[in-house]
């Protein structure tokens, strides 16, 4: 059974970048079955896609956090990262990371990680 | 952008049906999937590709799809079933996915 683990600093600096990394376990990042996304969940709101990431390194994002945002896989570590650029107070979210089965946009988000919680403070 | 609109909420009494409906213009060329997710818990997959249903959830819940909207139908509506519930999709391209604004149910 794939599992995630996501972890990195709760609190970043106005205009600092975010950076998390999701730890996958019971399975190999590199696996053609999956692709690897992130999504967040600001403070009693609904759920908003970031970017997905398959295991050679394509990556899709939201047009909207595009400008912002880099996904990418480190499979010598058997996990898949978020840098977020520039954070701001609209970035305060729980950032989940998931994985999608089979290895296509389409497809549903079968694992989730627990969440991140990322405040935006100086 | 591509939306996918839901209630905000639907309210039910324990025994009864819930439905709940995700509206969007590419539904038609696109499978939907529907998230249950409780409070300070990560979403839990209940249906995905339309009507699918994972392993382990029970067969009281159903998901439908007729053009441009989908929906998700619990039966017999438990107490545990009070959620919030996010649809998902992608765009007509296929490259960039969407969640639907969620809708609260509420188990009366």
């Amino acid at each position: 059974q794939l599992q995630l683990q996501g972890s990195g600093p709760g609190l970043v600096r106005p205009s600092e970048t975010l950076s998390l990394i999701c730890t996958v376990s019971g399975g190999s990042i590199t696996t053609t079955n999956y692709f690897w996304g992130w999504i967040r969940q600001p403070p009693g709101k609904g759920l908003e896609w970031i970017g997905t990431v398959s295991y050679d390194g394509s990556t899709y994002y939201n047009p909207s956090l595009k400008s912002r945002v880099t996904l990418s896989v480190d499979t010598s570590k058997n996990l898949f990262s978020l840098n977020l650029n520039s954070v701001t107070a609209a970035d305060i979210a729980l950032y989940f990371c998931a994985a999608s089965v089979p290895a296509t946009t389409t497809a549903a988000f079968d694992f989730w990680g627990q969440g991140s919680l990322v405040t935006v403070s100086s | 952008s591509y939306e996918l609109t839901q209630p905000p909420s639907v309210s039910v009494s324990p025994g009864q049906t819930a439905r709940i409906t995700c509206s969007g213009d590419a539904l038609p060329d696109q499978f939907a999937h529907w998230y249950q997710q409780k409070p300070g818990q990560a979403p839990v997959l209940v249906i995905y590709k339309d009507t699918e249903r994972p392993s382990g959830v029970p067969e009281r819940v159903s998901g439908s799809t007729s053009g441009t909207i989908v929906t998700l139908t619990i039966t017999g509506v438990l107490p545990e079933d009070e959620a919030d519930y996010f649809c998902q999709s992608v765009d007509s391209t296929g490259a960039f996915v969407v969640f639907g604004g969620g809708t609260k149910l509420t188990v009366l």
